[in-house]
């Protein structure tokens, strides 16, 4: 079993839908991180966070450190969203766990 | 098991020295691999894209002859520090994507520690 899975694996929508993509971990954590990946690009971070919920422009990332479990919504969604979002967790001792990813196709 | 491999996990140096990162893909070939690093408490910062067979791309404020990186096979980049500081010191982590899965795989990362 992993220690981190993420769901959905795959992801189609219509341009200005509401999307969410979660994340579950199994290991205790110090952070949770949300990655992007565009097509032939690098990964870049969108959210680092270790309690609550946080904003940023269309992009919003929530966990709950009780239920180990973490979200990531895109409202209003636009092709250019088009990605794939990373879920990882920082366990102890600088020990990284990553989801396996969710492709995001957004459709005009 | 894991599809890319990343060696050493730890590695200790003294400050002057360079230190060697290795970065492997196992069960497919990575014409592109990336490398990041992360200071304590922050997010993953890319550094530069390893491109087999040419120049790597280094992002802005990454310095290209201090972090030197090879990619000289379908199969393997290698990040050096050179002539290392302790501020270099870090976690560093690469990562090669299988752009038909549309999957990226991740190292284990490694700790370095410039005394």
């Amino acid at each position: 079993k992993n220690e981190v899975e993420q769901s959905p694996q795959n992801l189609t929508a219509q341009e200005g839908e509401f999307i969410t993509i979660n994340c579950s971990y199994s290991v205790g954590i110090s952070a949770l991180h949300w990655l992007q990946q565009h097509p032939g690009g690098g990964i870049v971070s969108l959210f680092m966070l270790s309690s609550g919920k946080k904003k940023h422009g269309r992009l919003i990332a929530t966990i709950n450190i009780q239920e180990k479990h973490s979200s990531l919504h895109i409202t209003a969604s636009h092709p250019r969203d088009s990605a794939v979002y990373i879920c990882a967790v920082e366990g102890g001792g600088n020990q990284f766990y990553f989801g396996t990813g969710t492709s995001l196709t957004v459709i005009p | 098991g894991a599809v890319v491999s990343q060696h050493p996990s730890r590695v200790i140096c003294k400050s002057g020295t360079s230190v060697k990162i290795e970065c492997r893909s196992l069960d497919f070939q990575a014409t592109t691999m990336f490398w990041y690093r992360q200071f304590p408490k922050q997010s993953l910062m890319l550094m530069a894209t390893s491109n087999e067979g040419s120049k790597a791309t280094y992002e802005q404020g990454v310095e290209k002859d201090k972090f030197l990186i090879n990619h000289a096979s379908l199969t393997l980049s290698t990040l050096t520090v050179t002539s290392a500081h302790p501020e270099d010191s870090s976690f560093y982590i690469c990562s090669a994507s299988d752009f038909i899965l549309r999957k990226a795989f991740f190292g284990q990362g490694t700790r370095l520690t410039v005394v």
